[in-house]
C-alpha cells in the first residue's frame, strides 16, 4: 500500500510569486490535512479536506488555500509569497475525520528568496 | 494555535541509556500519538494510544496515555545511534484536527 505522496521536494520560489504544493493520500484516506514546519513554530496546522470540503482551518492569512479533488488528492496553493513562508509544508492522511492516526508525507521544502 | 506542552526541549544521551520524555495539555484527548521525525522527512507514527491509562510497546519503545486524558510519556530503552531525530506527541479528539508538540529533539553519543 504505497504513502502519502507529496510533490514537488524541494521549491525555490521568490518574492510575490505563488506555489502550488500537491498530496495524494494513502488509497482510500479521504481527510488530507496540509502543516507548516518551522524551527521555531513546530508543526503548525493549515487545513484539512475531507471530501471535497474543507473541514477545519488553522490561523493562517487568506494567501494560503486549498482544495481537494474527488480521488481525494489534494493542492495547497500560496499566493503572493513572503520570506517567511520558507518552510516544510507536511501533508498527512487519515482514513477518516475521527479516526486521529494520521500518516505524513516526506514534505515538500520551501524556500523563499 | 493551541499546543502541547512537550519536554524536554532537546537531550543528550549516551548509546545504551534509557530515554523518557512526556507531553502535557490542558486539554483532555481521546487519542494520543507519538511521532519521529529525521531530518528532511516527514513524521512517521511511532505509537498510538486510545485508553486513558494504556500502555503500549513498540519493540524498545512504550508509551502510556494518562489516567488525566492530559499528558502522556515515552519511553526509549538501550538508545541507539539510529534513534537520532525529533520525537513528537499529538493529541487527537473526534474531528477537531491534530494537536502537536514541539518536539524533543534526542542525540545520541556513541
Amino acid at each position: 500500500k504505497a504513502g502519502v505522496t507529496q510533490t514537488p521536494r524541494y521549491l525555490i520560489k521568490t518574492r510575490g510569486q505563488q506555489v502550488t504544493l500537491s498530496c495524494s493520500p494513502i488509497s482510500g484516506h479521504r481527510s488530507v490535512s496540509w502543516y507548516q514546519q518551522t524551527p521555531g513554530q513546530g508543526l503548525q496546522f493549515l487545513f484539512e479536506y475531507f471530501s471535497e470540503t474543507q473541514r477545519n482551518k488553522g490561523n493562517f492569512p487568506g494567501r494560503f488555500s486549498g482544495r481537494q479533488f474527488s480521488n481525494s488528492r489534494s493542492e495547497m496553493n500560496v499566493s503572493t509569497l513572503e520570506l517567511g513562508d520558507s518552510a516544510l509544508y507536511l501533508c498527512a492522511s487519515r482514513n477518516l475525520v475521527g479516526n486521529t492516526e494520521a500518516f505524513f508525507g516526506q514534505g515538500t521544502r520551501l524556500t523563499v528568496v | 494555535g493551541q499546543q502541547l506542552n512537550q519536554s524536554p526541549q532537546s537531550m543528550f544521551i549516551q548509546e545504551g541509556e534509557d530515554v523518557s520524555m512526556n507531553c502535557t495539555s490542558s486539554s483532555i484527548f481521546n487519542t494520543w500519538l507519538w511521532y519521529k521525525q529525521d531530518p528532511g522527512e516527514g513524521p512517521v507514527l511511532l505509537i498510538a494510544l486510545y485508553k486513558a491509562g494504556e500502555l503500549t510497546s513498540n519493540g524498545r519503545l512504550t508509551a502510556q496515555f494518562g489516567i488525566t486524558r492530559k499528558d502522556s510519556f515515552l519511553n526509549i530503552s538501550a538508545s541507539i545511534p539510529s534513534d537520532v531525530g525529533i520525537y513528537f506527541c499529538a493529541g487527537g479528539s473526534g474531528n477537531t484536527p491534530l494537536v502537536f508538540g514541539k518536539g524533543t529533539r534526542l542525540s545520541v553519543i556513541a
